[in-house]
């Protein structure tokens, strides 16, 4: 079946510094890719996506490029911030507008 | 507030009890989810609706576990009989159909078995 694999955490930052999340995924299809991000005390909430091959998504500064040939949608922020702190998930949905498959979720933490 | 809400957001009970929890959807959604997650994982996917119809049920959905949307609007999940195995984090998403796929999460309802 479909699955997606991140990288462990935690991972620990100082602010400012470069920042990346592994994500690959296992699918049958072509799925559309997301990346979603639980800050503390909240509920999950949509950080970008992409539906096909080659799109980047971005949003806040943070960036995933869809690569289909290394099935691979790692998640990029140059500067991160203290208020990134969260736990991010990685996240393929295969059929339009069905269920998602997450993986794990990455928890990060930024130091001032 | 016009996001997904749940309730309750905190649920103790003691094994063998039965419990309900309910979604309602962002208003204009037509198809609704429910996943489980428990601690230190993704989410994993339980069941969903399109309007009134569930579409879908996971192989996680035992016997025990019950879920309505009977006018398509706001949905229930009912556990019977629980077990401690079931202490986890029930969340509701809603979506609308035709819209690439992005589901609205709501703050989800926590479950702890005793």
């Amino acid at each position: 079946g479909d699955s997606v694999t991140q990288m462990e955490g935690p991972v620990t930052l100082s602010e400012e510094a470069f920042l990346t999340i592994n994500c690959t995924y296992t699918a049958t299809g072509y799925p559309s890719l997301f990346w979603y991000v639980q800050y503390p005390g909240e509920g999950l909430q949509l950080l970008l996506k992409a539906t096909k091959a080659d799109d980047k998504g971005s949003n806040k500064g943070f960036e995933a490029t869809y690569r289909k040939e290394t099935t691979s949608f790692h998640l990029e922020k140059g500067s991160v911030q203290v208020s990134d702190s969260a736990v991010y998930f990685c996240a393929l949905s295969e059929i339009h507008g069905q269920n998602f498959v997450f993986g794990p979720g990455t928890r990060l933490s930024v130091l001032p | 507030d016009t996001g997904v809400s749940q309730d309750p957001r905190h649920k103790i009970t003691k094994r063998g009890q039965n419990v309900t929890f309910r979604c309602d959807p962002i208003s204009e959604h037509n198809r609704l989810y429910w996943y489980r997650q428990t601690l230190g994982q993704g989410p994993e996917f339980l069941t969903y609706f399109q309007n009134e119809a569930q579409l879908e049920k996971s192989r996680l959905l035992s016997d025990r576990f019950s879920a309505e949307r009977p006018k398509g609007s706001f949905s229930t999940l009912e556990i019977q009989r629980t077990e401690q195995g079931d202490s986890a984090m029930y969340l509701c998403a809603s979506s609308l159909y035709g819209e690439d796929n992005e589901q609205f999460f709501g703050p989800g309802t926590r479950l702890t078995v005793l």
